[in-house]
């Protein structure tokens, strides 16, 4: 049963540390993004990969925060500092180019 | 840019219909979906629709377009306690690979 596999489930740090998230996306999908979750702005676009190439990254503070893809079976998410409004949850998805998107269950982060 | 609009809250009546609605701006929109999302887990799609069509049914759901009104609704016949959630309307629009989604709609059945 395919899936997208995010890790960590949870994470708690202290602002300031850095905090890299990881996604495991589904074999043989082409597109993979990372949105974040939060209850006053829902869910909010940060940046998606095709082929492994960023195609979008505009909705993510590029100061702090950084996308990549390593591989076509790693994507990752770096926030360096963290701060206490970073807490949220981020989620990834992958899928194809026109069709729909498979979540991971989210890596809950709390930035005290 | 490409705005979607959904209603915050819906409780409805086990064994009631339960009507979702969504309004979206971007009158290229391709393809529009709705996921579901259960407590601590992540979205799950239910259905979609291409922008052709105006209804689709799928067992219990019923997804009806108005492309001129640029609303979307979801109807959940017989709606049942395992049906609370949170759901997602998202738009996709011509040549785009990202999906825009709605605040979503808080569901709660009661029993």
């Amino acid at each position: 049963d395919a899936r997208v596999t995010q890790t960590p489930r949870h994470k708690v740090t202290e602002m300031g540390q850095e905090v890299t998230m990881r996604c495991q996306p589904i074999l043989g999908h082409n597109t993979v993004f990372w949105y974040r979750q939060t209850m006053m702005q829902g869910l909010e676009l940060l940046a998606y990969f095709r082929n492994r190439a960023p195609l979008d990254d505009s909705g993510m503070p590029k100061d702090r925060f950084s996308a990549e893809m390593p591989d076509a079976t790693l994507a990752t998410l770096k926030i360096q500092p963290s701060e206490p409004r970073d807490s949220a949850v981020y989620f990834c998805a992958s899928g194809f180019d026109t069709g729909e998107l498979f979540f991971g269950e989210g890596s809950r982060l709390t930035v005290l | 840019g490409e705005d979607v609009e959904q209603s915050l809250f819906l409780s409805v009546r086990e064994g009631d219909s339960s009507v979702i609605n969504c309004t979206y701006t971007d009158s290229s929109s391709t393809y529009l979906y709705w996921y579901k999302q259960e407590p601590g887990a992540g979205l799950q799609l239910l259905t979609y629709i291409f922008s052709n069509m105006d209804m689709k049914q799928d067992q219990r759901l019923t997804v009806l377009l108005n492309k001129k009104d640029k609303h979307l609704s979801l109807r959940i016949a017989d709606t049942q306690t395992g049906d609370s959630a949170i759901y997602f309307c998202a738009e996709r629009g011509t040549g785009a690979n990202n999906l825009f989604f709605g605040t979503g709609t808080r569901l709660t059945v009661i029993p």
